[in-house]
């Protein structure tokens, strides 16, 4: 594809539910890392892939939040028990290497009621 | 650890002025700095980069931005702005430890432009 894609656009889900985003990199990228962003604030960053693992998960906020990458290429962001404080848009980006530009996906709005 | 302060919340310009946007950070070594155009319903956009070597940098959409070490600052100037560049941006700071480059973000400034 073109650019990093991100799916849903949306996700609305109840306070306690579980939830799956995905996050399609640009081909041939290596590096994929989640953000959060917050209404008002920067991206915040959750995790950094480097391949098929965590190179740095030091951003995830609790042990309800976990990523994966099995194949090195698409991603996942898993949130477990949803909070109303978890409503965000969550953003992707990949770089073809670790110290290149990172193209960001559009994100998903995530809303907890 | 390194942390960013774009001081103003909003900027209003009119369209062909000129535009200065500011971003102190903080961090014990020598920076990685970088400046994002966020647009509605857009991703984030790299506009420039500091690494090393020349302290003017160049980017995309007719900004730059210029280092200054003595005041830890890397504040965005356009000479003349357009009405499409009203968005919000970012200024970010990245670390090296280990190579990650993992950006910190300032809380951005979001540009309005007046006809």
């Amino acid at each position: 594809g073109a650019g990093v894609s991100q799916t849903p656009s949306n996700k609305v889900t109840e306070k306690g539910k579980y939830v799956e985003l995905r996050c399609d990199p640009i081909s041939g990228h290596t590096a994929l890392y989640w953000y959060r962003q917050s209404l008002g604030q920067g991206p915040e960053f959750l995790i950094y892939f480097q391949g098929t693992g965590a190179a740095d998960d030091s951003g995830l906020p609790n042990d309800r939040f976990f990523a994966v990458r099995p194949e090195g290429s698409v991603s996942t962001l898993k949130i477990q028990r949803t909070e109303r404080g978890d409503s965000a848009v969550y953003l992707c980006a990949s770089s073809s290497r670790q110290a290149d530009t990172q193209y960001f996906g559009p994100g998903t709005r995530l809303t907890v009621l | 650890a390194q942390s960013v302060t774009q001081p103003d919340i909003h900027i209003t310009v009119s369209e062909g002025a000129s535009l200065e946007l500011r971003c102190n950070y903080s961090y014990g070594a020598t920076p990685y700095l970088f400046w994002y155009v966020q647009s509605p319903g857009q991703g984030l956009q790299l506009l420039l980069k500091y690494f090393s070597g020349d302290t003017l940098v160049q980017g995309i959409k007719g900004f730059e931005a210029e280092f200054k070490r003595s005041q830890s600052s890397f504040n965005l100037r356009k000479p003349s702005v357009h009405w499409s560049d009203a968005a919000e941006y970012f200024c970010a700071v990245g670390a090296h430890p280990g190579g990650s480059y993992i950006p910190t973000f300032g809380r951005g400034t979001s540009l309005i432009v007046h006809p």
